[in-house]
Protein backbone atom coordinates (compact mmCIF):
# COMPACT_ATOMS: atom_id res chain seq x y z
CA UNK A 1 0.00 0.00 0.00
CA UNK A 2 1.55 3.44 -1.04
CA UNK A 3 2.03 5.78 1.91
CA UNK A 4 0.19 8.45 0.51
CA UNK A 5 -2.88 8.00 -1.87
CA UNK A 6 -4.45 10.70 -3.98
CA UNK A 7 -7.41 10.57 -6.73
CA UNK A 8 -5.28 11.30 -10.24
CA UNK A 9 -8.18 13.20 -11.06
CA UNK A 10 -8.53 14.88 -13.89
CA UNK A 11 -11.07 17.10 -12.24
CA UNK A 12 -12.51 19.78 -14.82
CA UNK A 13 -14.26 22.28 -13.72
CA UNK A 14 -15.89 25.39 -14.86
CA UNK A 15 -14.50 28.79 -13.41
CA UNK A 16 -15.93 29.79 -10.61
CA UNK A 17 -16.81 26.59 -9.20
CA UNK A 18 -15.71 24.82 -6.33
CA UNK A 19 -13.41 22.09 -6.22
CA UNK A 20 -12.09 19.90 -3.33
CA UNK A 21 -10.36 16.14 -3.02
CA UNK A 22 -8.70 14.52 -0.95
CA UNK A 23 -5.54 12.84 0.53
CA UNK A 24 -5.22 9.61 2.53
CA UNK A 25 -1.91 8.34 4.22
CA UNK A 26 -1.08 5.07 5.77
CA UNK A 27 1.07 5.77 8.53
CA UNK A 28 -0.64 7.01 11.77
CA UNK A 29 2.26 8.22 12.96
CA UNK A 30 2.69 10.85 10.38
CA UNK A 31 2.54 15.06 12.04
CA UNK A 32 2.93 17.34 9.46
CA UNK A 33 0.76 17.51 6.18
CA UNK A 34 1.26 19.94 3.30
CA UNK A 35 -0.40 20.58 -0.14
CA UNK A 36 2.12 21.06 -3.13
CA UNK A 37 0.99 22.68 -6.47
CA UNK A 38 2.83 21.40 -9.78
CA UNK A 39 2.30 23.34 -12.44
CA UNK A 40 2.55 21.02 -16.00
CA UNK A 41 6.44 20.59 -16.77
CA UNK A 42 7.31 22.96 -13.94
CA UNK A 43 9.44 21.91 -9.77
CA UNK A 44 6.48 21.62 -7.25
CA UNK A 45 6.03 24.68 -5.38
CA UNK A 46 5.10 24.92 -1.55
CA UNK A 47 1.09 26.02 -1.66
CA UNK A 48 0.06 25.50 2.03
CA UNK A 49 0.53 23.45 5.55
CA UNK A 50 -2.45 21.33 6.81
CA UNK A 51 -3.57 22.17 10.70
CA UNK A 52 -5.31 19.87 13.01
CA UNK A 53 -7.81 23.07 12.91
CA UNK A 54 -8.03 23.30 9.13
CA UNK A 55 -7.09 26.62 7.98
CA UNK A 56 -7.60 29.20 4.83
CA UNK A 57 -5.12 31.14 2.73
CA UNK A 58 -7.29 33.14 0.04
CA UNK A 59 -9.62 30.83 -1.88
CA UNK A 60 -7.83 27.13 -0.55
CA UNK A 61 -8.99 25.17 2.56
CA UNK A 62 -7.54 22.57 3.89
CA UNK A 63 -8.57 20.04 6.34
CA UNK A 64 -7.17 17.28 8.42
CA UNK A 65 -9.29 14.62 9.37
CA UNK A 66 -6.41 12.10 11.78
CA UNK A 67 -9.46 9.86 12.90
CA UNK A 68 -9.77 8.35 9.06
CA UNK A 69 -6.16 9.50 8.12
CA UNK A 70 -7.15 11.81 5.31
CA UNK A 71 -6.29 15.33 4.69
CA UNK A 72 -8.54 17.63 1.99
CA UNK A 73 -8.49 20.59 0.02
CA UNK A 74 -10.86 22.88 -1.39
CA UNK A 75 -10.63 25.46 -3.75
CA UNK A 76 -13.28 28.27 -4.19
CA UNK A 77 -14.04 30.29 -6.82
CA UNK A 78 -11.75 28.03 -9.22
CA UNK A 79 -9.56 30.62 -11.44
CA UNK A 80 -8.15 29.25 -15.10
CA UNK A 81 -4.62 29.65 -13.11
CA UNK A 82 -5.59 27.22 -10.21
CA UNK A 83 -5.24 24.61 -13.09
CA UNK A 84 -2.08 21.89 -11.88
CA UNK A 85 -1.32 18.80 -10.05
CA UNK A 86 -1.71 19.02 -6.44
CA UNK A 87 0.82 17.09 -4.19
CA UNK A 88 -0.18 15.69 -0.93
CA UNK A 89 3.06 15.37 1.50
CA UNK A 90 3.33 13.96 4.82
CA UNK A 91 5.67 14.01 7.22
CA UNK A 92 6.30 11.40 10.52
CA UNK A 93 7.04 12.36 13.50
CA UNK A 94 11.23 12.87 13.89
CA UNK A 95 11.83 11.90 10.64
CA UNK A 96 13.29 14.46 8.04
CA UNK A 97 11.57 12.59 5.18
CA UNK A 98 8.47 14.06 3.10
CA UNK A 99 6.13 11.45 1.64
CA UNK A 100 4.52 12.93 -1.90
CA UNK A 101 1.25 11.48 -3.24
CA UNK A 102 1.22 10.81 -6.87
CA UNK A 103 -0.77 14.23 -7.47
CA UNK A 104 -4.14 15.39 -8.21
CA UNK A 105 -4.71 16.91 -11.34
CA UNK A 106 -7.17 19.94 -11.67
CA UNK A 107 -8.21 21.66 -15.23
CA UNK A 108 -10.21 24.36 -14.79
CA UNK A 109 -12.30 25.67 -18.12
CA UNK A 110 -13.32 28.92 -19.08
CA UNK B 1 17.89 33.45 -12.31
CA UNK B 2 16.19 30.78 -10.50
CA UNK B 3 17.57 30.06 -6.43
CA UNK B 4 18.37 26.07 -7.59
CA UNK B 5 19.54 25.81 -10.81
CA UNK B 6 19.80 22.59 -12.47
CA UNK B 7 21.78 20.86 -15.79
CA UNK B 8 21.17 19.68 -17.89
CA UNK B 9 17.27 20.12 -18.45
CA UNK B 10 17.11 17.50 -20.80
CA UNK B 11 19.24 15.15 -21.82
CA UNK B 12 18.89 11.37 -23.93
CA UNK B 13 21.41 9.27 -23.37
CA UNK B 14 21.99 5.28 -24.63
CA UNK B 15 21.66 2.34 -21.64
CA UNK B 16 25.45 1.71 -20.28
CA UNK B 17 26.91 5.45 -19.98
CA UNK B 18 27.09 7.74 -17.12
CA UNK B 19 25.19 10.79 -16.89
CA UNK B 20 25.85 13.26 -14.43
CA UNK B 21 23.11 15.64 -13.45
CA UNK B 22 24.03 19.26 -11.67
CA UNK B 23 22.58 21.27 -9.18
CA UNK B 24 23.52 24.39 -7.58
CA UNK B 25 21.79 26.74 -5.50
CA UNK B 26 22.27 30.31 -4.16
CA UNK B 27 19.41 30.29 -0.95
CA UNK B 28 22.24 29.51 1.61
CA UNK B 29 20.51 26.18 2.20
CA UNK B 30 22.77 23.52 3.88
CA UNK B 31 20.37 20.87 3.37
CA UNK B 32 20.21 19.42 -0.37
CA UNK B 33 18.19 16.58 -2.07
CA UNK B 34 17.66 14.85 -5.01
CA UNK B 35 14.18 13.18 -6.16
CA UNK B 36 12.99 11.57 -9.05
CA UNK B 37 9.25 11.87 -10.44
CA UNK B 38 7.35 9.21 -12.43
CA UNK B 39 4.41 9.10 -13.64
CA UNK B 40 1.50 7.88 -11.37
CA UNK B 41 3.99 8.16 -8.58
CA UNK B 42 4.92 10.23 -6.12
CA UNK B 43 8.52 12.02 -6.01
CA UNK B 44 10.73 9.61 -4.05
CA UNK B 45 14.05 10.84 -2.68
CA UNK B 46 16.86 9.28 -4.25
CA UNK B 47 19.70 10.68 -1.70
CA UNK B 48 20.01 13.68 0.88
CA UNK B 49 22.95 15.64 2.21
CA UNK B 50 22.80 17.75 5.31
CA UNK B 51 25.43 19.35 5.06
CA UNK B 52 29.05 18.72 2.92
CA UNK B 53 30.39 16.02 4.74
CA UNK B 54 27.00 14.36 5.68
CA UNK B 55 25.44 11.97 2.70
CA UNK B 56 22.50 9.77 3.20
CA UNK B 57 20.68 7.37 0.87
CA UNK B 58 16.60 7.56 0.23
CA UNK B 59 14.47 5.10 -0.73
CA UNK B 60 15.64 4.62 -3.69
CA UNK B 61 19.69 4.59 -4.24
CA UNK B 62 20.45 1.93 -5.77
CA UNK B 63 22.15 2.54 -9.43
CA UNK B 64 22.70 5.98 -8.09
CA UNK B 65 25.61 8.41 -6.98
CA UNK B 66 25.98 11.83 -5.21
CA UNK B 67 28.86 14.38 -4.76
CA UNK B 68 28.65 17.54 -2.26
CA UNK B 69 31.52 19.35 -3.76
CA UNK B 70 31.01 22.58 -1.73
CA UNK B 71 27.52 23.67 0.63
CA UNK B 72 26.00 25.34 -2.61
CA UNK B 73 26.21 22.11 -4.95
CA UNK B 74 25.12 18.83 -5.18
CA UNK B 75 25.60 16.51 -8.24
CA UNK B 76 23.56 13.20 -9.02
CA UNK B 77 25.42 10.68 -10.77
CA UNK B 78 24.56 7.46 -12.87
CA UNK B 79 26.85 5.32 -13.58
CA UNK B 80 25.54 2.93 -15.90
CA UNK B 81 22.55 4.19 -17.20
CA UNK B 82 19.68 1.94 -17.63
CA UNK B 83 16.15 2.61 -19.11
CA UNK B 84 14.38 2.46 -16.18
CA UNK B 85 16.01 5.56 -15.07
CA UNK B 86 14.34 7.42 -17.47
CA UNK B 87 11.99 9.90 -15.47
CA UNK B 88 12.17 14.09 -14.28
CA UNK B 89 14.85 14.32 -11.46
CA UNK B 90 14.20 17.18 -9.40
CA UNK B 91 17.09 18.75 -6.94
CA UNK B 92 15.86 20.59 -3.72
CA UNK B 93 17.17 22.57 -0.54
CA UNK B 94 15.57 23.54 2.72
CA UNK B 95 17.54 25.74 5.55
CA UNK B 96 17.95 24.51 8.80
CA UNK B 97 15.12 26.00 10.39
CA UNK B 98 12.90 24.92 7.70
CA UNK B 99 12.70 22.35 5.69
CA UNK B 100 11.46 18.97 6.67
CA UNK B 101 9.76 21.08 9.84
CA UNK B 102 8.00 23.33 7.90
CA UNK B 103 7.25 21.48 4.61
CA UNK B 104 9.63 23.34 2.60
CA UNK B 105 11.53 22.29 0.05
CA UNK B 106 12.97 24.71 -2.47
CA UNK B 107 13.18 22.72 -6.15
CA UNK B 108 14.78 23.23 -9.21
CA UNK B 109 13.23 23.32 -12.58
CA UNK B 110 13.66 19.49 -13.31
CA UNK B 111 16.19 17.71 -15.14
CA UNK B 112 14.50 15.25 -17.81
CA UNK B 113 16.64 11.87 -18.60
CA UNK B 114 15.59 9.51 -20.93
CA UNK B 115 18.08 6.46 -20.97
CA UNK B 116 17.48 4.77 -24.56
Amino acid sequence: RKEVEQDPGPFNVPEGATVAFNCTYSNSASQSFFWYRQDCRKEPKLLMSVYSSGNEDGRFTAQLNRASQYISLLIRDSKLSDSATYLCVVKKRNDYKLSFGAGTTVTVRA
Amino acid sequence: DADVTQTPRNRITKTGKRIMLECSQTKGHDRMYWYRQDPGLGLRLIYYSFDVKDINKGEISDGYSVSRQAQAKFSLSLESAIPNQTALYFCATSGFSGGPNTGELFFGEGSRLTVL
